[in-house]
């Protein structure tokens, strides 16, 4: 089975601080997604990579970065958390065209 | 104008009900696929599918092309089938998913 994990289910961050989410997934994808998902507003992509060292902005990468140095490894990394970053952060990755399969979850609170 | 559009937003029901959920679309797709997401859990794929129809246990998804709609039917349900379902599509022009608002399913004891 594809298996796609997060470093944390919850994470508790102050303002100002610099927050890493790491995703790693076991089954050699190319693709890889970082989501936020809010109550309302379903999930909204933030970046995702097709391949080492490539990077895309989705919908809302503003106050967000990301790092793919290795193909089973995508970090998303909030340079300055704010409070408006509390949410649902979720990590997916897929190969080609094939199903999306997604990792836990981290929920992060920035206080 | 959402790309796609998931209806009820809400749905309550009975155990043992036969359940519909349905999602429109107005783009090109290569597949269309439905996830489901239990309350504090994570998102799980149940379907993935560009036509016809397929089955896993009571769960059934249909696709029809043409008219850009697709339908999740649950048949005998179970409260243990309440969850969030999601319908999102991938476009033919690049790799992101285009999600729907998510439907609520609540299944009664």
């Amino acid at each position: 089975d594809v298996k796609v994990t997060q470093s944390s289910r919850y994470l508790v961050k102050r303002t100002g601080e610099k927050v890493f989410l790491e995703c790693v997934q076991d089954m050699d994808h190319e693709n890889m997604f970082w989501y936020r998902q809010d109550p309302g507003l379903g999930l909204r992509l933030i970046y995702f990579s097709y391949d080492v060292k490539m990077k895309e902005k989705g919908d809302i990468p503003e106050g967000y970065s990301v790092s793919r140095e290795k193909k089973e490894r995508f970090s998303l990394i909030l340079e300055s958390a704010s409070t408006n970053q509390t949410s649902m952060y979720l990590c997916a990755s897929t190969s080609g065209g094939s199903e999306q399969y997604f990792g836990p979850g981290t929920r992060l609170t920035v206080t | 104008k959402n790309e796609v559009e998931q209806s009820p937003q809400n749905l309550t029901a009975q155990e043992g009900e036969f359940i519909t959920i349905n999602c429109s679309y107005s783009v090109g797709i290569s597949a269309l696929h439905w996830l489901q997401q239990h309350p504090g859990g994570g998102i799980v794929s149940l379907f993935m599918l560009s036509s016809g129809k397929k089955k896993h246990g009571r769960l059934i998804a249909t696709i029809n092309i043409q008219e850009k709609h697709s339908s999740l039917h649950i048949t005998a349900s179970h409260p243990r089938d309440s969850a969030v379902y999601i319908c999102a599509v991938s476009p033919t022009y690049n790799y992101q998913l285009i999600w729907g608002a998510g439907t609520k399913l609540i299944i009664k004891p």
